[in-house]
């Protein structure tokens, strides 16, 4: 069974405008973690956030903000104003730990193109 | 600098030819994985590793195998490479925080080609 779902294979907007990333999980632990990835066109993969299971806050970090709903199991990612360098796949990710093994899964990625 | 260093970045070689990935981080994670990228699959866990000589099954482990005999290092080793592990690989590490791992420090990836 699909573990993170994201569901935007490609989305594709102009510069400026707000995005939203959906993320869909599946666990049935009470305690895990989920993060953000970022992989521009260079290849690299960088660490955006991670947020724990217990903490519903919404974290905003300048442009971008996060919102993590348990009654949904979402975790959605908006860029606000994008601009050109927001431009590369995002991955959803979801760590959880059963029976002793811990496992951090990754969804299928989100293509971003913003568009000048 | 804190880092993830996986050799070589970039290999081509022949069905059936084994081969060995290295993989060293720096920062003293007890947790390190590989993953496999591939278009419309994300990343796919082959092996983790909780600590040394702790190793388990991601999820696509057929035809890998990994050791860690020290904490910083942690090789993917293809014994007998097929044109379907052509792919690019990522070795990650992270530190367990009650027993999740956190965040994970990515290495520049392999990009493997098996003809």
């Amino acid at each position: 069974a699909q573990k993170v779902t994201q569901a935007q294979t490609e989305i594709s907007v102009v510069e400026k405008e707000d995005v939203t990333l959906d993320c869909v999980y599946e666990t049935r632990d009470t305690t895990y973690y989920l993060f953000w990835y970022k992989q521009p066109p260079s290849g690299e993969l960088v660490f955006l956030i991670r947020r724990n299971s217990f903490d519903e806050q919404n974290e905003i970090s300048g442009r971008y903000s996060w919102n993590f709903q348990k009654s949904t199991s979402s975790f959605n990612f908006t860029i606000t104003a994008s601009q050109v360098v927001d431009s590369a796949v995002y991955f959803c990710a979801l760590s959880e730990a059963r029976q002793g093994a811990q496992k951090l899964v990754f969804g299928q990625g989100t293509r971003l193109t913003i568009n000048p | 600098e804190a880092q993830v260093t996986q050799n070589p970045r970039y290999l081509i070689t022949v069905t059936g030819k084994k081969l060995t990935v290295t993989c060293s981080q720096n920062m003293n994670h007890e947790y390190m994985s590989w993953y496999r990228q591939d278009p419309g699959l994300g990343l796919r866990q082959i092996y983790y590793s909780m600590n040394v000589e702790v190793t388990d099954k991601g999820d696509v482990p057929e035809g890998y195998k990994v050791s860690r005999k020290e904490k910083r290092n942690f090789p993917l080793i293809l014994e007998s490479p097929s044109p379907n592990q052509t792919s690019l690989y990522f070795c990650a590490s992270s530190f367990l925080l009650g027993g999740f791992a956190t965040e994970a420090f990515f290495g520049q990836g392999t990009r493997l080609t098996v003809v």
